[in-house]
């Protein structure tokens, strides 16, 4: 199993332009995530699925969009990128949104100039 | 609201020395607790949890935890450090939303990790 991927693994964009980060998970859960990491500041959610055909908003959805594609993946755009959003980005999934262990991705590491 | 707060953002030790990571938690009901490390450029590894059984935890690569519930407290150990456990380790909580049932996780700000030789 390769458990949760995502691609890229580094993107540098002008500001305006857009971009999808691409997750995928090949566990069977049913519950995928999406964080960006900046420092000093831990982990942030900015959209989560709890389930297929789901999406909701987390801590910090402005200037992002999701997609749940299917039950394997979960992608993140980013319309139109500022240098606020240069960060690095992070999928998770778990089993159900109830349950608690989260699994990672490798993360994407975005820098928009 | 459930809150984390890592007590150390830097700690630095040698190598072959004990490891305490310090970790505060509020919550206000029965949470789950874990323990993530992240080595640099990588993504996110479970160390360890707790979920309402055992307080003294045992995780990977040696680590332990213990959950004192009197003290809100979920302090990461190790008996001797290894040159490749420095890394970012992060305290994490997760607790249920009333509302919708969900478990929202809730991160630490991360606590840096330096072995020393």
């Amino acid at each position: 199993n390769a458990g949760v991927t995502q691609t890229p693994k580094f993107q540098v964009l002008k500001t305006g332009q857009s971009m999808t980060l691409q997750c995928a998970q090949d566990m069977n859960h049913n519950s995928m995530y999406w964080y960006r990491q900046d420092p000093g500041m831990g982990l942030r959610l900015i959209y989560y699925s709890a389930s297929e055909g789901t999406t909701d908003k987390g801590e910090v959805p402005n200037g992002y969009n999701v997609s749940r594609l299917n039950k394997r993946e979960f992608s993140l755009r980013l319309e139109s990128a500022a240098p606020s959003q240069t960060s690095v980005y992070f999928c998770a999934s778990r089993w159900t949104s109830s349950t608690d262990t989260q699994y990672f991705g490798p993360g994407t590491r975005l820098t928009v100039l | 609201a459930q809150s984390v707060t890592q007590l150390d953002s830097h700690v630095s030790v040698s190598e072959g020395t004990p490891v305490l990571l310090r970790c505060n938690y509020s919550s206000s009901y029965s949470p789950s607790l874990f323990w993530y490390v992240q080595h640099p450029n990588k993504g996110l590894q479970l160390l360890l949890k707790y979920t309402s059984a055992a307080t003294l935890v045992k995780g990977i690569n040696g680590f332990e935890a213990e959950f004192k519930k009197s003290e809100t407290s979920f302090h990461l150990t190790k008996p001797s450090a290894h040159m490749s456990d420095a890394a970012e380790y992060f305290c994490v909580v997760s607790d249920q939303l009333m509302d919708t049932g969900r478990r929202a996780l809730t991160f630490g700000s991360g606590t840096r990790l330096q072995v020393q030789p």
